[in-house]
C-alpha cells in the first residue's frame, strides 16, 4: 500500500466541524482512500472511503483533491465519542493488487474539548 | 449483526503454556483477519484467511499459528511466546472484495 502522511494530533471544540487531513502524493490510480478510526480500548472502525468524487455518509464526509494527492475527513459536528486515532489508509483495488490488506500508518489523534 | 466477537477478552499466560485466541462472525464474510497492535501504535497485519484457506502470512513467527475451521470461525493458537508477544490481538472480517473490514473489540495478551 502507498504511504500517507497526517499530523501526529488535533484538537477541535464540541460541536464544531473537524478537518481531518491526509497527503498522498505517491496514489496510484487503483488506491482507494480509506478512512477508519479508533476509539479508545475498541477495535478499529469503518468512517468512508473513496476514489476520486467526494463521498458522505452519516458518520462524516470524505473530500478527495482534483489530483488525489491529498484528502480530508470532515466531521461535521464534533462530538466527544468522536475522541480517536484516524487512519488515512490507502487500499489498491485493481486486479493485480493485495487488495486483501489494510495497512495502517501512524493516524492522527483527535483530541475533541467540551 | 455487523459484529466480530473475540474470545477471551483478557488472557494471561505463561511462557511455556499452550493458549489459543478465538474469533466468530455470522456476516457471511469468506475474509478474515488477525491483526496485533502494540500500545500506542497502530494496528500490524498478522494473518489473512480468503475462502477458510491461508492467503497471507506477513512472515509472522511459527509460535503463532492460524487456523479457519470454518467460514465463521477464526483461531489463534499461541505456544512458547515472549514477553514482547504482549499485546491487543485483533480480529477482523469482510467480503472477500469488500470495501468494509469489521473488527472485533480485540482481544488483550499478556506473557509473562
Amino acid at each position: 500500500d502507498a504511504k500517507t502522511t497526517q499530523p501526529n494530533s488535533m484538537e477541535s471544540n464540541e460541536e464544531e466541524p473537524v478537518h481531518l487531513p491526509c497527503n498522498h502524493s505517491t496514489i496510484s490510480g487503483t488506491d482507494y482512500i480509506h478512512w477508519y478510526r479508533q476509539l479508545p480500548s475498541q477495535g478499529p472502525e469503518y468512517v468512508i472511503h473513496g476514489l476520486t468524487s467526494n463521498v458522505n455518509n452519516r458518520m462524516a464526509s470524505l473530500a478527495i483533491a482534483e489530483d488525489r494527492k491529498s484528502s480530508t475527513l470532515i466531521l461535521h459536528r464534533a462530538t466527544l465519542r468522536d475522541a480517536a486515532v484516524y487512519y488515512c489508509i490507502l487500499r489498491d483495488r485493481g486486479s493485480g493488487g493485495s487488495n486483501y490488506k489494510l495497512t495502517f500508518g501512524k493516524g492522527t489523534l483527535l483530541t475533541v474539548n467540551p | 449483526d455487523t459484529e466480530v466477537t473475540q474470545t477471551p477478552k483478557h488472557l494471561v499466560m505463561g511462557m511455556t503454556n499452550k493458549k489459543s485466541l478465538k474469533c466468530e462472525q455470522h456476516m457471511g464474510h469468506r475474509a478474515m483477519y488477525w491483526y496485533k497492535q502494540k500500545a500506542k501504535k497502530p494496528p500490524e497485519l498478522m494473518f489473512v484467511y480468503s475462502y477458510e484457506k491461508l492467503s497471507i502470512n506477513e512472515s509472522v513467527p511459527s509460535r503463532f499459528s492460524p487456523e479457519c475451521p470454518n467460514s465463521s470461525l477464526l483461531n489463534l493458537h499461541l505456544h512458547a511466546l515472549q514477553p514482547e508477544d504482549s499485546a491487543l490481538y485483533l480480529c477482523a472480517s469482510s467480503q472477500v472484495r469488500g470495501n468494509t473490514i469489521y473488527f472485533g473489540e480485540g482481544s488483550w495478551l499478556t506473557v509473562v
